[in-house]
C-alpha cells in the first residue's frame, strides 16, 4: 500500500482558502486518491476522491498532477465548522477490496 | 436510508472481561471493515469481511481479537481478556461493492 506523507497541522483564518498537500511517492498505476475529513468524537467522513488532474465537487478541489505522486486538497473559504483532521489516502480502484490506511492525518485549525 | 450504526457507543470493561462491538451496515452494503484510532493517532485497518467471510485480517492481533458478519444480525468485532491496552476508539465502516467508504460514530471502549 502506498504510504502517505502529509504536514501534521495547519492554521488558517475564517473566509481564506486551504490547501492541504498530501505526498503519495510509490502510487500504483491503479490508486485513487481519495480525502477524508474527521471531527472529534466522529468517524471519518468522505470529502472527495480523484485519480488525475482536477475533480470539485460541493465543499472541495482535489488537484492531481500528472505525476500523481503529490494531490492537494482545496478548501475554499473556510468556516470555523472546518476546524478537523483531514486524511489523505491511497488505495486500488476495487475499493471494495481495499484495506484503505490512514495515516496520521492533517490537523487544520481555523481562527475567527 | 440510516448511516452505519455502532453499539454501544462507550463500553467500559475491567481488565480480563470481553468487549464486544456491534456494526450494522449501511443497507444494501455487503463490506464491512473494522478500524482501532489510539488518541492523536490515525485509523489503523483491523479487519474486512464480507458476509459470513473474513477477507483480511491482516491487522488484527493475532490473540484475543475475532470478528464475524454473519448472514443474518450485525458484525461483531470481540476483544476477550481486554488488557488496558485495548483502550481507543473502534470505527467500523460499510462499503457496497465499488462505491464510497462510509464509518460509524465509533465505540470508545475504556479498560479500566
Amino acid at each position: 500500500l502506498a504510504k502517505t506523507t502529509q504536514p501534521i497541522s495547519m492554521d488558517s483564518y475564517e473566509g481564506q482558502e486551504v490547501n492541504i498537500t498530501c505526498s503519495h511517492n510509490n502510487i500504483a498505476t491503479n490508486d485513487y486518491i481519495t480525502w477524508y475529513q474527521q471531527f472529534p468524537s466522529q468517524g471519518p467522513r468522505f470529502i472527495i476522491q480523484g485519480y488525475k488532474t482536477k475533480v470539485t465537487n460541493e465543499v472541495a478541489s482535489l488537484f492531481i498532477p500528472a505525476d500523481r505522486k503529490s494531490s492537494t486538497l482545496s478548501l475554499p473559504r473556510v468556516s470555523l465548522s472546518d476546524t478537523a483532521v483531514y486524511y489523505c489516502l491511497v488505495g486500488g480502484s476495487d475499493t471494495g477490496r481495499r484495506a484503505l490506511t490512514f495515516g496520521s492525518g492533517t490537523r487544520l485549525q481555523v481562527q475567527p | 436510508n440510516a448511516g452505519v450504526m455502532q453499539n454501544p457507543r462507550h463500553l467500559v470493561r475491567r481488565r480480563g472481561q470481553e468487549a464486544r462491538l456491534r456494526c450494522s451496515p449501511m443497507k444494501g452494503h455487503s463490506h464491512v471493515y473494522w478500524y482501532r484510532q489510539l488518541p492523536e493517532e490515525g485509523l489503523k485497518f483491523m479487519v474486512y469481511l464480507q458476509k459470513e467471510n473474513i477477507i483480511d485480517e491482516s491487522g488484527m492481533p493475532k490473540e484475543r481479537f475475532s470478528a464475524e458478519f454473519p448472514k443474518e444480525g450485525p458484525s461483531i468485532l470481540r476483544i476477550q481478556q481486554v488488557v488496558r491496552g485495548d483502550s481507543a476508539a473502534y470505527f467500523c465502516a460499510s462499503q457496497d461493492s465499488g462505491g464510497e467508504r462510509f464509518f460509524g460514530p465509533g465505540t470508545r471502549l475504556t479498560v479500566l
